[in-house]
């Protein structure tokens, strides 16, 4: 099974910083194969990214994806107050499909 | 619009069993692949079950194998995930998800409901 070390465990920023998250994995993620998701709290996963740095309908372009094999990223540009929320990555190249343990971004 | 709406969580003792469900809309229903994921309070995303969309391939991670079974039925677009020999550790708050390729295995949600919240406990 692929593990997902994500960090930091926790990013304190202003809105309208760089936000910078990162999800290693354990091995190589076939093709790309990575998902980033944002969680609020009481609410259900949304998905931000998929196959590393493709955007899912409707999200803004400051959510960007990127890297490959064993290291990616999450970058949002410029937060908004509406961005202060856990995100989690997932890997789907190989079975089982695993999450990373999420990265919390709050305010500074 | 897609929606996933999921029901049939509670409170069960140890050794018990649950079903819960999940009614979808908005989508051809049987074209897609479904998963159940669960989320442990206060704690990160746990992939459990998925199958493909004509029902015929299931997966099950370790954790749940032997215990839990998913199912589904096309004709109701509902998805089924019956639990049994519950335990403490797997209370959480079980979400369905839609996934976000046209293939016949699990690969991402984009699309989730609301989730259903499972309490395991005496």
């Amino acid at each position: 099974e692929i593990v997902l070390t994500q960090s930091p465990g926790t990013l304190s920023l202003s809105p309208g910083e760089r936000a910078t998250l990162s999800c290693r994995a354990s091995q190589s993620v076939s093709s790309s194969y990575l998902a980033w998701y944002q969680q609020k709290p009481g609410q259900a996963p949304r998905l931000l990214i998929y196959g590393a740095s493709s955007r899912a309908t409707g999200i803004p372009d400051r959510f960007s994806g990127s890297g490959s094999g064993t290291d990616f990223t999450l970058t949002i540009s410029r937060l908004e107050p509406e961005d202060f929320a856990v995100y989690y990555c997932q890997q789907y190249g190989s079975s089982p499909e695993t999450f990373g343990q999420g990265t919390k971004v709050e305010i500074k | 619009e897609v929606q996933l709406v999921e029901s049939g969580g509670g409170l069960v003792q140890p050794g018990g069993s649950l079903r819960l469900s999940c009614a979808a809309s908005g989508f051809t229903f049987s074209s897609y692949a479904m998963s159940w994921v669960r989320q442990a309070p206060g704690k990160g995303l746990e992939w459990v079950s998925a199958i493909s969309g004509s029902g015929g391939s299931t997966y099950y991670a370790d954790s749940v194998k032997g215990r839990f079974t998913i199912s589904r039925d096309n004709s109701k677009n509902t998805l089924y995930l019956q639990m049994n020999s519950l335990r403490a550790e797997d209370t959480a708050v079980y979400y369905c998800a839609k996934d976000g390729l046209f293939s016949d295995n699990w690969n991402y949600g984009d699309y989730w409901g609301q989730g259903t919240l499972v309490t395991v406990s005496s």
